[in-house]
């Protein structure tokens, strides 16, 4: 099967610009989460959709970031305006139920770099 | 609140040498436990995984006792290969509703030939 795919690999903007992330999860996987991973921390949950409805959203900056999940499929997650603190790589991953200790699948991440 | 904690690295080791990686988690109840890889320019996958106490997780030479009394989750190999390179993540998963992951910062893994 297709794994996670993200768009774009890397993107470099300056500081007060907007940037926007896509993410097309596995076929059928109806949890979506997004990620930050900073460099030298692990990943952190910003937003996570089941379906197209958000289960938990409380460490998004909602001021700046804000993500959906349209027709329960794929998900963009934008940045606006971004700051030098948002340099990271964004990760998508999915997972078949929420409802069950399972294994996460990521996609290779898109790396951001603000100036 | 739930945590992981995982040693720094980078860990740098000769190949053939024995790898051991420490991850210690504090949490409520009894998580399941998990290790992710993530080799370069690549997406982080599932390495091995224990779900209850007394599990012991493998998967590559690679392995993880789920140790309750200690709460740790440490990944053992008894022989490095170069391509074991990567970065490591201990994670485990607690609910809230839904499952959730609270990951450690990641453990780099150099293997010098």
């Amino acid at each position: 099967e297709a794994g996670v795919a993200q768009s774009p690999r890397y993107k470099i903007i300056e500081k007060r610009q907007s940037v926007a992330f896509w993410c097309n999860p596995i076929s059928g996987h109806a949890t979506l989460y997004w990620y930050q991973q900073i460099l030298g921390q692990g990943p952190k949950l910003l937003i996570q959709f089941q379906n197209n409805g958000v289960v938990d959203d409380s460490q998004l900056p909602k001021d700046r970031f804000s993500a959906e999940r349209l027709k329960g499929v794929d998900s963009t997650l934008k940045i606006q305006p971004a700051k030098l603190e948002d340099s990271a790589v964004y990760l998508c991953a999915s997972s078949r139920n929420p409802f069950e200790p399972g294994e996460l699948f990521f996609g290779e991440g898109s790396r951001l770099t603000v100036l | 609140g739930d945590s992981v904690t995982q040693m720094e690295g980078p860990v740098t080791l000769s190949e053939e040498a024995f790898l051991t990686i420490n991850c210690t988690y504090t949490a409520t109840g009894y998580p399941s436990l998990f290790w992710y890889v993530q080799y370069p320019g690549e997406g982080l996958q599932l390495l091995l995984k224990a779900t209850k106490a007394d599990d012991k997780g493998s998967n590559k030479g690679f392995e993880a006792t789920y140790r309750k009394e200690t709460t740790s989750f440490h990944l053992e190999k008894g022989s490095v290969q170069v391509s074991d390179s990567a970065v490591y993540f201990c994670a485990h998963i607690f609910t809230s509703g839904t499952y959730k992951y609270i990951f450690g910062t990641g453990t780099r893994l150099k293997v010098l030939a």
